[in-house]
């Protein structure tokens, strides 16, 4: 079965500062991966994809992921942090190569934005 | 396009009583999912519709647990005899079957608390 690690429950950076969240994922098949942004008591929004192609994906809000086969990661980043980007943020990959496509995800990790 | 909807955002309720959950997907999406979100983790998939038909359950999805999607759109999640370990947020997605891009579209959630 596949799975996801997320390095880090908690990110702390200052606004203007580099965002780096990893992501590590384990599957059997040609992984489909994703990145979700959940604000507090709000559903899952989705940042950003890879599935095929080019493996820098970009994606809303400035952020951006780049899928590394050798490494089995799948890191987001975003050059300059906002107060805006405090949120929970979930790694997730897909699950079923029979084309279902449930996802299994992370267990998270909460990004903080001080001034 | 009015995204994902889910109803009601929040339930409280006593040990042993039922309670029911309603999803309504975006209009055109064919593929429905459901996923419970527990404090400080990811969110786990529990089943899965293909218009009418379920077609996985997760293992977690006790037989406390029953899900209907009668007509191929709206969706319900029925938790009888709920307990408090049912405590967690419910999500509900949907996909468009045969796109590429494999995204799914989450609604806001039902946190439920049971007491």
């Amino acid at each position: 079965a596949q799975s996801v690690t997320q390095l880090g429950s908690h990110v702390s950076v200052s606004e203007g500062a580099l965002v780096l969240l990893r992501c590590n994922y384990s599957s059997s098949v040609p992984p489909y991966l994703f990145w979700y942004v959940q604000y507090p008591n709000q559903g899952l929004q989705l940042l950003l994809k890879y599935t095929t192609g080019a493996t820098l994906v970009k994606g809303i809000n400035g952020f951006e992921a780049e899928f590394k086969k050798s490494e089995t990661s799948f890191h987001l980043t975003k050059p300059s942090a906002h107060m805006s980007d405090a949120a929970e943020y979930f790694c997730a990959v897909r699950d079923d190569p029979t084309g279902f496509q449930k996802l299994v995800f992370g267990t998270g990790t909460r990004l903080l934005v001080s001034p | 396009d009015t995204g994902v909807s889910q109803d009601p955002r929040h339930k409280i309720t006593k040990r042993g009583q039922n309670v029911t959950f309603r999803c309504d997907p975006i209009s055109e999406h064919n593929r429905l999912y459901w996923y419970r979100q527990t404090l400080g983790q990811g969110p786990e998939f529990l089943t899965y519709f293909q218009n009418e038909a379920q077609l996985e359950k997760s293992r977690l999805l006790s037989d406390r647990f029953s899900a209907e999607r009668p007509k191929g759109s709206f969706s319900t999640l029925e938790i009888q005899r709920t307990e408090q370990g049912d405590s967690a947020m419910y999500l509900c997605a949907s996909s468009l079957l045969g796109t590429a891009t494999y995204e799914q579209y989450f609604g806001p959630g039902t946190r439920l608390t049971v007491t």
